[in-house]
């Protein structure tokens, strides 16, 4: 079965400073990968996914993650972070052929003025 | 409207009762999703529509719940003899075509079970 672990339940940075979320995911074949933002009492939005190709991946917001299969990571990348992009980041991996996608349990980003 | 829309945003209700949670997806969206959040967690899937038909249901935790999707645009989810272990935030999403991964995602429904 797949599965998704995000390391780090709690990051705090500065704002300005770079960002990098961790996640590694188990799966015998090639991933789906995503990864999504969550604001308090709202729905997630998609950042960005991966689904073959090119293994740096851009997204919205300045954001970009790099597929590494010798590591079973897709880490989600910032090079500065912005007041507004403190929030909940959730990393999620899917099959191809299946309707559900698996998600880990998130990492809170708090930002430092 | 623009997005996916989910009602009630909140609902509360007494343990045994049954409730009724609706999904209004963007229009057209061929894939629709049901998703589970308790507190502190990620997403646990539940259920995906492709148009009318209901692919996987896997995910639904007892036979208490059950989702339709009659006409291929409107979803509703139902959750019989509600228990305590109910309480979380559902979550619909919906996708442009078979995708068969969420897309966009509505803010939720935050059941409380009393």
């Amino acid at each position: 079965a797949q599965s998704v672990t995000q390391p780090d339940i709690h990051i705090t940075v500065s704002e300005g400073a770079s960002l990098e979320l961790r996640c590694n995911y188990s799966y015998g074949a090639t991933p789906y990968l995503f990864w999504y933002v969550q604001s308090p009492g709202q729905g997630l939005q998609l950042l960005l996914k991966y689904f073959s190709g090119d293994t740096l991946v851009q997204g919205i917001k300045g954001f970009e993650a790099e597929f590494k299969r010798s590591q079973s990571s897709f880490n989600l990348r910032k090079p500065s972070v912005h007041w507004s992009d403190a929030a909940e980041y959730f990393c999620a991996v899917a099959t191809g052929n299946a309707g559900k996608s698996t998600f880990g349990d998130g990492t809170t980003l708090t930002v430092k003025p | 409207g623009a997005g996916v829309s989910q009602s009630p945003r909140y609902k509360v209700a007494k343990r045994g009762q049954d409730v009724a949670l609706r999904c209004d997806p963007i229009s057209g969206h061929v894939s629709l999703f049901w998703y589970q959040q308790a507190l502190g967690q990620g997403p646990e899937f539940l259920t995906y529509f492709q148009n009318e038909a209901q692919l996987d249901k896997s995910g639904l935790p007892s036979d208490r719940f059950f989702a339709e999707r009659p006409e291929g645009s409107v979803s509703t989810l139902k959750i019989q003899r509600t228990q305590q272990e109910d309480s979380a935030v559902y979550l619909c999403a919906s996708s442009p075509d078979r995708a068969r991964q969420p897309q966009h995602f509505g803010d939720g429904t935050r059941l409380s079970i009393l």
